[in-house]
């Protein structure tokens, strides 16, 4: 079946733009996370929803970052007035209900690159 | 501060020589410990699963292992199609976050 899916793929934006991330997860997985990853490093946690609820957004950077998912399902992550630190990949994943819940499935990614 | 940190950061292992990665965690109350393979290019793909310490788990050549303080995936005659990125990562009792730490890049040479 279809996995997770990222758009775009990559984005490059000029400083003082702003941007929107979008997740779709798979079909049925009820929790969804934003996660950003350096290069050489793990996937940092950004925030995390449970259904359309955000149960916690303790990760994110500062407030240019925002995120929601109205429906349960699709997940925008917004950058407001970006700034070249923001360049990194951003990840999403989602996770089954029930047994499964701790098995997260993560998207290609969206690169972004702030100039 | 609920932390994960990972060694080697890098192993080189010849085909067939077995090896282990180690993951320290600290984590207030553990209510999972997660291993995740990483291909470059590529987004994590989930392993295993640990909750309890004694608890272990294993799939083709990878077996995982927990205690209070760490975990290790034990990597049985590795063949160069297990060369990857491999991150662990926990969740606390007290959060939804994941924590991952840094990851372990193993080559496995022919």
């Amino acid at each position: 079946g279809a996995g997770v899916s990222q758009s775009p793929r990559y984005k490059v934006t000029k400083r003082g733009q702003d941007v929107a991330l979008r997740c779709d997860p798979i079909s049925g997985h009820v929790s969804l996370y934003w996660y950003r990853q350096a290069l050489g490093q793990g996937p940092e946690f950004l925030t995390y929803f449970n259904y359309e609820a955000q149960q916690d957004k303790s990760g994110l950077p500062n407030d240019r970052f925002s995120a929601e998912r109205p429906e349960g399902s699709i997940s925008t992550l917004t950058i407001q007035r970006t700034e070249q630190r923001d360049s990194a990949m951003y990840r999403c994943a989602s996770s089954p209900p029930g047994g499964q819940r701790n098995e997260q499935y993560f998207g290609p990614g969206t690169r972004l690159t702030v100039t | 501060e609920d932390q994960v940190t990972q060694s080697p950061e890098a192993l080189r292992l010849q085909e067939g020589e077995s090896s282990s990665l180690n993951c320290s965690y600290t984590v207030s109350g553990l209510r999972g410990l997660f291993w995740y393979r990483q291909d470059p290019g590529k987004g994590p793909e989930f392993l295993f699963t640990l909750y309890s310490a004694g608890e272990e788990k294993e799939k083709e050549r990878l077996k995982a292992t927990l205690t209070k303080k760490e975990s290790f995936l034990h990597i049985t005659a590795p063949k160069p199609e297990d060369s990857a990125t491999y991150l662990c990562a926990v969740q606390g009792t007290s959060y939804d976050k994941v924590i991952f730490g840094p990851g372990t890049s193993l080559s496995v040479i022919p």
